[in-house]
C-alpha cells in the first residue's frame, strides 16, 4: 500500500514548455485533488475530481488541465508553463466526501520551477 | 459558501507551555473537521478529526481538538508544547470538496 505517489519530485521548465505532473493512489479513493502551495498563500485548489470521468475547477484553474480516466490516476497538465506557475504542487485523495468522515492523504509534493 | 478560517498566521509558544491553534468554520449540515501538520518539504499529515460524538477529540503526537458548535470553532490544543511541534498546521472542512484554512505557522522556542 503506497498511498499517494507523485512524480516527479523536482522539475525545472522553460517558459512555454508543457509537462504533466503524475498522481496515483492505490486506496480506491473516489476523491482526488491538486493544490499549489506558495509562501504565505496556504493551499490553493487547482482542480478536483469526485470520481472517474468527473472533474471540476478549483480557485486557480487557469493554465492547468486535468483528466480522470481511472480511479487511481489524476494527472495535472501544464499547457504552457509560465514563471507564475513556479510553486510546490500537492496531490491529495480521500474517500467519497458524500459519506464524510475520511481524512485526506497527501503526496510528497512536486517542486516546480519555471525559468 | 462553505469556509474554514485560521485567524492567526503565526503562533509563538515557549516549550512546556500549552498551545492553541485556532480554527473557525462555516459549513452547512454536520461539520466534518480535520487537522493536519506539515513539516518542511513534506506533504500534509493527518492529526485528528471530528465526525460526531465527544466534543474533545484526541489525535497523534499528544494533540487534541475541541469542537464548539455554538462558537463554530475547532481549535487544536496541546497541554505542553515541544520544540519539535514547530510546523505549519492546517484545519480542513468539507463541502463537496476539501476546504482548507490558510494555515498557521507554529513556532515553539526552548
Amino acid at each position: 500500500n503506497a498511498g499517494v505517489t507523485q512524480t516527479p519530485k523536482f522539475q525545472v521548465l522553460k517558459t512555454g514548455q508543457s509537462m504533466t505532473l503524475q498522481c496515483a493512489q492505490d486506496m480506491n479513493h473516489e476523491y482526488m485533488s491538486w493544490y499549489r502551495q506558495d509562501p504565505g498563500m496556504g493551499l490553493r485548489l487547482i482542480h478536483y475530481s469526485v470520481g472517474a470521468g468527473i472533474t471540476d475547477q478549483g480557485e486557480v484553474p487557469n493554465g492547468y488541465n486535468v483528466s480522470r480516466s481511472t480511479t487511481e490516476d489524476f494527472p495535472l497538465r501544464l499547457l504552457s508553463a509560465a514563471p507564475s506557475q513556479t510553486s510546490v504542487y500537492f496531490c491529495a485523495s480521500s474517500y467519497n466526501l458524500g459519506q464524510g468522515g475520511s481524512e485526506a492523504f497527501f503526496g510528497q509534493g512536486t517542486r516546480l520551477t519555471v525559468v | 459558501a462553505q469556509s474554514v478560517a485560521q485567524p492567526e498566521d503565526q503562533v509563538n509558544v515557549a516549550e512546556g507551555n500549552p498551545l492553541t491553534v485556532k480554527c473557525t468554520y462555516s459549513v452547512s449540515g454536520n461539520p466534518y473537521l480535520f487537522w493536519y501538520v506539515q513539516y518542511p518539504n513534506r506533504g500534509l499529515q493527518f492529526l485528528l478529526k471530528y465526525i460526531t460524538g465527544d466534543n474533545l477529540v484526541k489525535g497523534s503526537y499528544g494533540f487534541e481538538a475541541e469542537f464548539n458548535k455554538s462558537q463554530t470553532s475547532f481549535h487544536l490544543k496541546k497541554p505542553s508544547a515541544l520544540v519539535s511541534d514547530s510546523a505549519l498546521y492546517f484545519c480542513q472542512g468539507q463541502g463537496g470538496k476539501l476546504i482548507f484554512g490558510q494555515g498557521t505557522e507554529l513556532s515553539v522556542k526552548p
